[in-house]
């Protein structure tokens, strides 16, 4: 089946650094959600976006909706480490119930 | 409120053989979703559920079915389990017109 391409597919930060990571896909969605996984658990919501050219923001995460549809941006400021975790972006054609296209995910470790 | 529960957490299969895992939704949600994530690879729509029938189905084989009951909670059947059929599998809930899924942990399934 269809994945997005996120890239990195991995980052090693240091504690409070800012974290920038991107997803695209071939295809146009008209929502993009951004996830986040913790070993051993589901992916829990973050951010959703409805709008080409939209930016949301929640607490130190910062995500964009891209003008052309098919790209999204998630940034991560002041990292913790909490933020240790993969991070999936998710396409979707209409939000609500509408089955979820999933990237391939960046894997965020933040080095002591 | 409860969220979204996964039984068993950890299953074992010798290929070959029929497995079934089990989802309760969250309270309040009408429809179910079932993916299937792959190591070190993001979460693949498998099918949904609405209204106790299949309401959308990703490129999966027959040999993956499902069924959803009238409290709303699901179950996914595999047959003649392969190798590749290893994975993680999650549910997850949502209700139309609502903000989402709700994902649960997982089932951890390996096929030796």
């Amino acid at each position: 089946g269809q994945q997005l391409n996120q890239s990195p597919q991995s980052m090693f930060i240091q504690e409070g650094e800012d974290v920038s990571m991107n997803c695209t896909s071939s295809s146009i969605f008209n929502t993009w959600l951004w996830y986040k996984q913790d070993p051993g658990e589901g992916p829990v919501l973050l951010i959703a976006l409805y709008k080409a050219g939209e930016l949301t923001s929640n607490g130190r995460l910062t995500a964009q909706f891209g003008i052309t549809r098919k790209d999204s941006f998630l940034n991560i400021s002041a990292s913790i480490p909490s933020d240790v975790g993969i991070y999936f972006c998710a396409g979707q054609n209409n939000f609500g119930n509408e089955k979820l296209t999933f990237g391939t995910g960046t894997r965020l470790t933040i080095i002591p | 409120e409860t969220g979204v529960t996964q039984s068993p957490t950890h299953l074992i299969k010798t290929r070959g053989q029929q497995v079934t895992l089990r989802c309760s939704s969250q309270s309040g949600h009408n429809t179910v979703s079932w993916y299937q994530q792959a190591l070190g690879q993001g979460p693949q729509f498998i099918f949904q559920y609405y209204r106790e029938e299949e309401n959308g189905r990703g490129n999966f084989p027959p040999r993956f079915s499902g069924l959803q009951f009238p409290n709303y909670s699901s179950e996914l059947n595999v047959n003649a389990l392969e190798l590749d059929d290893s994975a993680l599998y999650l549910c997850a809930s949502s209700s139309t017109g609502g903000y989402g899924y709700t994902f649960g942990s997982g089932t951890r399934l390996t096929v030796v």
